[in-house]
């Protein structure tokens, strides 16, 4: 069975930084480009990013370019988001999912950030 | 980078069909045959429905069908159950490794 977990969401002030991490598990984690996905309260799904297999390549949504670096260590298993200069707008819950070049087919729970003074 | 467009909400009794559109354009909808459809229940993870514009994974009912025409995207759910309530959002591949997703619309199973 596909297992994503995200965690390392928080509360964080306006230009704060935060790491979020996403463990995978069921699957050869190597094999497979990831995205993260995120969902402002009450809003709808915004892709972030994604990375390539080997974490030769990382795309971005034009809004977090400059700011979030998405990685990966197939050795562990685990995607990350480095999200710095944190605004207000970036306030959502934070989805890894496994990127399968037609869809994303899995999806871990979330894990929720909130950016406020 | 701009959201797909999708009507906020939908409805229909049980035993009926609804359709969900979704419209983008050339550089993306109309661009690829990469069309995903997931279903989302309150506080919970997305579910991939269809993909590929029209491919179902295992386990989703046959109920559930997509198709495409030019810059728009549809998905019909026949035979309207209960617990087909829920969000429905599109997602299209955008070019150079990027996607982009409708704004989501709401199903009302009334």
């Amino acid at each position: 069975e596909v297992l994503l977990v995200e965690s390392g969401g928080g509360l964080v002030q306006p230009g704060g930084s935060l790491r979020l991490s996403c463990v995978a598990s069921g699957f050869t984690f190597s094999s497979y480009w990831m995205s993260w996905v995120r969902q402002a309260p009450g809003k709808g799904l915004e892709w972030v990013a994604n990375i390539k297999l080997d974490g030769s390549e990382k795309y971005y949504v034009d809004s977090v370019e400059g700011r979030f670096t998405i990685s990966r260590d197939n050795a562990k298993n685990s995607l990350y988001l480095q999200m710095n200069s944190l605004r207000a707008e970036d306030t959502a819950v934070y989805y890894c999912a496994r990127d399968t070049y037609h869809s994303f087919d899995s999806w871990g729970q979330g894990t929720l950030v909130t950016v406020s003074s | 980078q701009s959201a797909l467009t999708q009507p906020r909400s939908v409805s229909g009794s049980p035993g009926q069909s609804v359709t969900i559109s979704c419209t983008g354009t050339s550089s993306d909808v109309g661009g690829y045959n990469s069309v995903s459809w997931y279903q989302q229940h309150p506080g919970k993870a997305p579910k991939l429905m269809i993909y590929d514009v029209n491919k179902r994974p295992s386990g989703v009912p046959d109920r559930f069908s997509g198709s495409k025409s030019g810059n728009t995207a549809s998905l019909t759910i026949s035979g309207l159950q209960a617990e087909d309530e829920a969000d429905y959002y599109c997602c299209s591949y955008a070019g150079s490794y990027t996607w982009v997703f409708g704004g989501g619309t709401k199903l009302t199973v009334l």
